[in-house]
């Protein structure tokens, strides 16, 4: 079986610092892993994944995840928070070269404030 | 978000009714999802078709039905809900089961 847990229900950032979102996993055999970021209202929009290759991938509005293999994380960063950056975070991960399903955590709200 | 669409929005629907929700993908993929989102739960995957055919069944109540008459369009036809079955409803579509899902906006539902 696979899972993956987001350990914090909330992020609370100011304006200009750096976040991260903790993100561990378990899976058999390769990890493919994956952020996505929901509004209000609105469906999950992709961020980035990691397939294989280099640890640190770049995603979109300048976020990046860590793969750590013997911590088993893929922590979501951003080197300055906007307030606009406010949103709910999934992490989600599947079992690498097969079509097994993705499993999504719970999510992580992140709260930037001025 | 405009890659793929849901309708409705939302919906609110007593216990008896019978209602649908449409999904279309306009991104040419070849595999769709029907996912259950409802506070402070993990995203359930409820039904996945690949090339129009279901590969996925996770015990869903048969109140739910899903129909794919073609690989861009996906239906979730509603038929005797429980309040329970409340919350947000959301589509996704893949280029294949093991590439990248894309979402749509979701439907939120309530169930009176």
């Amino acid at each position: 079986a696979q899972s993956v847990a987001q350990p914090e229900d909330q992020v609370n950032v100011a304006e200009g610092n750096p976040l991260t979102v903790k993100c561990t996993y378990s899976v058999s055999g390769n990890p493919y892993l994956f952020w996505y970021v929901q509004y209000p209202n609105r469906g999950l929009q992709f961020l980035l994944k990691y397939i294989t290759g280099d640890n640190l991938v770049k995603g979109s509005y300048g976020f990046e995840a860590e793969f750590n293999k013997s911590q088993t994380s893929f922590h979501l960063k951003k080197p300055s928070a906007l307030v606009s950056d406010s949103a709910l975070y999934f992490c989600a991960v599947r079992r690498g070269g097969t079509a097994s399903k993705l499993t999504f955590g719970t999510g992580t709200r992140l709260q930037v404030t001025l | 978000e405009t890659g793929v669409t849901q309708t409705p929005r939302h919906l609110v629907m007593g216990m008896t009714n019978k209602k649908s929700l449409k999904c279309e993908q306009h991104l040419g993929h070849n595999a769709m999802y029907w996912y259950k989102q409802s506070a402070k739960k993990p995203l359930e995957l409820m039904f996945v078709y690949s090339l129009e055919e279901r590969v996925e069944n996770n015990s869903v109540p048969s109140r739910f039905s899903p129909e794919c008459p073609n690989s861009s369009h996906l239906f979730l036809h509603l038929h005797t809900l429980q309040p329970e079955d409340s919350a947000l409803y959301l589509c996704a579509s893949s280029q294949a089961m093991e590439e990248t899902q894309y979402f749509g906006p979701g439907t939120r539902l309530l169930v009176l």
